[in-house]
Protein backbone atom coordinates (compact mmCIF):
# COMPACT_ATOMS: atom_id res chain seq x y z
CA UNK A 1 0.00 0.00 0.00
CA UNK A 2 1.71 3.16 -1.08
CA UNK A 3 1.27 5.64 1.49
CA UNK A 4 0.60 9.70 0.92
CA UNK A 5 3.25 11.60 -1.67
CA UNK A 6 3.78 14.60 -2.04
CA UNK A 7 6.07 16.97 -4.76
CA UNK A 8 7.85 18.92 -4.94
CA UNK A 9 9.87 18.38 -1.47
CA UNK A 10 11.11 21.94 -1.65
CA UNK A 11 10.87 25.01 -3.72
CA UNK A 12 12.01 28.39 -3.62
CA UNK A 13 10.00 31.13 -5.30
CA UNK A 14 10.25 35.04 -5.05
CA UNK A 15 7.22 37.64 -4.06
CA UNK A 16 4.56 37.48 -6.38
CA UNK A 17 5.37 34.79 -8.51
CA UNK A 18 2.87 31.78 -8.29
CA UNK A 19 3.34 28.32 -7.25
CA UNK A 20 1.35 24.66 -7.64
CA UNK A 21 2.37 21.91 -5.07
CA UNK A 22 1.23 18.23 -5.13
CA UNK A 23 0.04 15.54 -3.45
CA UNK A 24 -1.07 12.04 -4.10
CA UNK A 25 -3.31 10.12 -2.10
CA UNK A 26 -3.22 6.95 0.19
CA UNK A 27 -4.73 4.54 -2.34
CA UNK A 28 -8.34 4.11 -1.55
CA UNK A 29 -8.81 7.65 -0.16
CA UNK A 30 -11.24 9.80 -2.08
CA UNK A 31 -10.48 12.95 0.26
CA UNK A 32 -7.60 15.10 0.58
CA UNK A 33 -7.29 18.10 2.87
CA UNK A 34 -4.46 20.90 3.14
CA UNK A 35 -2.70 22.65 5.70
CA UNK A 36 -0.20 24.97 6.23
CA UNK A 37 2.44 25.03 8.90
CA UNK A 38 4.70 27.78 9.71
CA UNK A 39 7.54 27.56 11.47
CA UNK A 40 7.05 26.63 15.71
CA UNK A 41 3.30 26.86 14.87
CA UNK A 42 0.80 23.59 14.69
CA UNK A 43 -0.51 22.83 11.13
CA UNK A 44 -3.44 25.04 9.86
CA UNK A 45 -6.43 23.72 7.54
CA UNK A 46 -6.59 25.61 4.19
CA UNK A 47 -9.46 23.50 2.79
CA UNK A 48 -10.46 19.89 1.95
CA UNK A 49 -11.90 17.97 -1.12
CA UNK A 50 -13.97 15.21 -1.42
CA UNK A 51 -14.72 13.65 -4.81
CA UNK A 52 -13.46 16.17 -6.72
CA UNK A 53 -15.47 19.03 -4.75
CA UNK A 54 -14.51 21.40 -2.08
CA UNK A 55 -15.55 20.33 1.05
CA UNK A 56 -14.58 23.02 3.69
CA UNK A 57 -12.08 25.68 3.60
CA UNK A 58 -10.27 27.48 6.57
CA UNK A 59 -9.40 30.98 7.17
CA UNK A 60 -7.03 31.47 4.14
CA UNK A 61 -7.71 33.68 1.31
CA UNK A 62 -9.01 33.12 -2.32
CA UNK A 63 -5.22 32.97 -3.79
CA UNK A 64 -5.13 29.97 -1.87
CA UNK A 65 -7.04 27.56 -4.28
CA UNK A 66 -6.85 23.90 -5.14
CA UNK A 67 -8.54 21.22 -7.24
CA UNK A 68 -8.73 17.47 -6.97
CA UNK A 69 -8.51 14.94 -9.83
CA UNK A 70 -10.41 11.92 -10.91
CA UNK A 71 -7.78 9.49 -9.41
CA UNK A 72 -7.89 11.54 -6.23
CA UNK A 73 -4.23 13.13 -6.00
CA UNK A 74 -4.82 16.88 -5.67
CA UNK A 75 -2.91 20.19 -6.27
CA UNK A 76 -3.00 23.40 -4.19
CA UNK A 77 -2.27 26.87 -5.68
CA UNK A 78 -1.10 29.77 -4.47
CA UNK A 79 -0.86 33.00 -6.28
CA UNK A 80 0.63 36.64 -5.83
CA UNK A 81 2.95 34.53 -3.01
CA UNK A 82 3.89 36.69 -0.01
CA UNK A 83 6.45 36.42 2.84
CA UNK A 84 4.23 35.20 4.48
CA UNK A 85 3.72 31.83 2.80
CA UNK A 86 6.69 30.32 3.74
CA UNK A 87 6.06 27.18 5.35
CA UNK A 88 5.99 23.58 5.60
CA UNK A 89 2.52 22.39 3.34
CA UNK A 90 0.79 19.06 4.18
CA UNK A 91 -1.50 16.94 2.83
CA UNK A 92 -3.64 14.49 4.52
CA UNK A 93 -5.81 11.97 2.75
CA UNK A 94 -8.66 9.85 4.59
CA UNK A 95 -10.86 7.10 3.25
CA UNK A 96 -14.14 8.84 3.08
CA UNK A 97 -14.22 12.62 4.40
CA UNK A 98 -15.86 11.60 7.73
CA UNK A 99 -15.22 13.04 10.83
CA UNK A 100 -14.39 9.77 12.32
CA UNK A 101 -11.50 9.00 9.98
CA UNK A 102 -8.19 8.89 10.39
CA UNK A 103 -5.75 11.85 8.21
CA UNK A 104 -2.62 10.00 6.79
CA UNK A 105 -0.44 12.80 6.10
CA UNK A 106 2.41 13.29 3.75
CA UNK A 107 5.88 14.55 4.19
CA UNK A 108 5.01 17.68 3.38
CA UNK A 109 6.77 20.29 0.87
CA UNK A 110 8.66 23.35 2.24
CA UNK A 111 7.84 26.50 0.38
CA UNK A 112 9.99 29.59 1.28
CA UNK A 113 9.26 32.87 -0.51
CA UNK A 114 12.04 35.46 -0.65
CA UNK B 1 -14.84 28.60 19.10
CA UNK B 2 -13.11 25.65 18.61
CA UNK B 3 -9.27 25.39 20.17
CA UNK B 4 -6.40 22.78 21.43
CA UNK B 5 -4.19 24.15 24.00
CA UNK B 6 -0.65 22.61 24.70
CA UNK B 7 1.04 24.24 27.84
CA UNK B 8 4.07 23.14 27.45
CA UNK B 9 5.96 24.04 24.04
CA UNK B 10 9.25 22.26 25.59
CA UNK B 11 10.00 19.62 27.73
CA UNK B 12 12.85 17.43 28.59
CA UNK B 13 13.17 13.81 30.04
CA UNK B 14 15.99 11.38 30.55
CA UNK B 15 16.01 7.99 28.97
CA UNK B 16 13.90 5.78 30.90
CA UNK B 17 11.40 8.01 32.37
CA UNK B 18 8.62 8.64 32.58
CA UNK B 19 6.49 11.33 30.68
CA UNK B 20 2.96 13.11 30.24
CA UNK B 21 2.39 15.98 27.97
CA UNK B 22 -0.75 18.23 27.98
CA UNK B 23 -3.57 18.95 26.03
CA UNK B 24 -6.48 20.86 26.57
CA UNK B 25 -9.37 21.63 24.32
CA UNK B 26 -12.64 23.62 23.44
CA UNK B 27 -14.92 22.36 21.81
CA UNK B 28 -19.36 22.28 22.20
CA UNK B 29 -19.74 18.71 20.86
CA UNK B 30 -18.42 15.55 21.71
CA UNK B 31 -14.92 15.95 20.45
CA UNK B 32 -12.67 13.70 18.17
CA UNK B 33 -9.78 13.67 19.71
CA UNK B 34 -5.46 12.75 17.81
CA UNK B 35 -1.99 13.25 18.82
CA UNK B 36 0.05 13.13 16.32
CA UNK B 37 4.45 12.94 16.24
CA UNK B 38 6.07 14.89 13.71
CA UNK B 39 10.02 14.04 13.53
CA UNK B 40 12.26 16.71 12.17
CA UNK B 41 11.25 17.60 7.95
CA UNK B 42 8.83 14.29 8.46
CA UNK B 43 5.21 14.99 8.31
CA UNK B 44 2.79 13.58 10.75
CA UNK B 45 2.52 9.96 12.24
CA UNK B 46 -0.48 9.48 13.94
CA UNK B 47 -0.07 8.16 17.62
CA UNK B 48 -3.74 7.47 18.68
CA UNK B 49 -7.29 8.78 18.79
CA UNK B 50 -10.25 8.77 20.74
CA UNK B 51 -13.90 8.89 19.24
CA UNK B 52 -16.37 6.97 22.06
CA UNK B 53 -15.97 4.51 24.58
CA UNK B 54 -13.06 3.63 27.09
CA UNK B 55 -11.27 6.94 27.82
CA UNK B 56 -8.13 5.18 28.21
CA UNK B 57 -6.88 4.96 24.39
CA UNK B 58 -4.26 2.55 23.50
CA UNK B 59 -2.00 3.66 20.98
CA UNK B 60 1.19 3.45 19.17
CA UNK B 61 5.08 3.04 20.25
CA UNK B 62 3.94 2.39 23.76
CA UNK B 63 1.79 5.52 24.12
CA UNK B 64 -1.29 5.88 25.45
CA UNK B 65 -3.84 8.98 26.63
CA UNK B 66 -6.76 9.59 28.56
CA UNK B 67 -9.82 11.51 27.87
CA UNK B 68 -11.01 13.71 30.37
CA UNK B 69 -14.30 15.35 29.52
CA UNK B 70 -14.56 17.53 33.31
CA UNK B 71 -11.46 18.89 32.72
CA UNK B 72 -10.67 19.21 28.72
CA UNK B 73 -7.95 17.18 28.86
CA UNK B 74 -6.67 14.73 26.55
CA UNK B 75 -2.90 13.93 27.87
CA UNK B 76 -0.45 11.97 26.15
CA UNK B 77 1.78 9.39 28.84
CA UNK B 78 3.98 7.15 28.22
CA UNK B 79 5.77 4.75 31.16
CA UNK B 80 9.60 4.74 29.83
CA UNK B 81 11.17 6.96 26.75
CA UNK B 82 13.35 6.22 24.51
CA UNK B 83 15.50 8.19 22.88
CA UNK B 84 13.93 7.88 19.43
CA UNK B 85 10.66 9.40 21.01
CA UNK B 86 12.48 12.91 20.76
CA UNK B 87 10.31 14.77 18.30
CA UNK B 88 7.47 17.13 18.64
CA UNK B 89 3.91 16.09 19.69
CA UNK B 90 0.47 17.86 18.11
CA UNK B 91 -3.03 17.04 19.74
CA UNK B 92 -5.75 17.73 17.85
CA UNK B 93 -9.60 18.21 17.91
CA UNK B 94 -11.96 17.20 14.81
CA UNK B 95 -13.92 20.74 13.99
CA UNK B 96 -16.60 22.01 11.92
CA UNK B 97 -15.98 22.18 8.38
CA UNK B 98 -14.10 18.91 8.36
CA UNK B 99 -11.18 20.43 9.90
CA UNK B 100 -8.28 19.24 12.25
CA UNK B 101 -7.33 22.00 14.89
CA UNK B 102 -4.37 21.47 15.73
CA UNK B 103 -2.19 22.66 18.91
CA UNK B 104 1.46 25.11 18.73
CA UNK B 105 3.11 21.37 19.84
CA UNK B 106 5.01 20.10 22.22
CA UNK B 107 9.03 19.53 21.77
CA UNK B 108 10.17 16.55 23.25
CA UNK B 109 13.92 16.24 23.88
CA UNK B 110 15.34 12.90 25.31
CA UNK B 111 18.59 13.22 27.51
CA UNK B 112 20.83 9.72 28.05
Amino acid sequence: ETGVTQSPTHLIKTRGQQVTLRCSSQSGHNTVSWYQQALGQGPQFIFQYYREEENGRGNFPPRFSGLQFPNYSSELNVNALELDDSALYLCASSPSGSEADTQYFGPGTRLTVL
Amino acid sequence: AQSVTQPDIHITVSEGASLELRCNYSYGATPYLFWYVQSPGQGLQLLLKYFSGDTLVQGIKGFEAEFKRSQSSFNLRKPSVHWSDAAEYFCAVYGATNKLIFGTGTLLAVQP
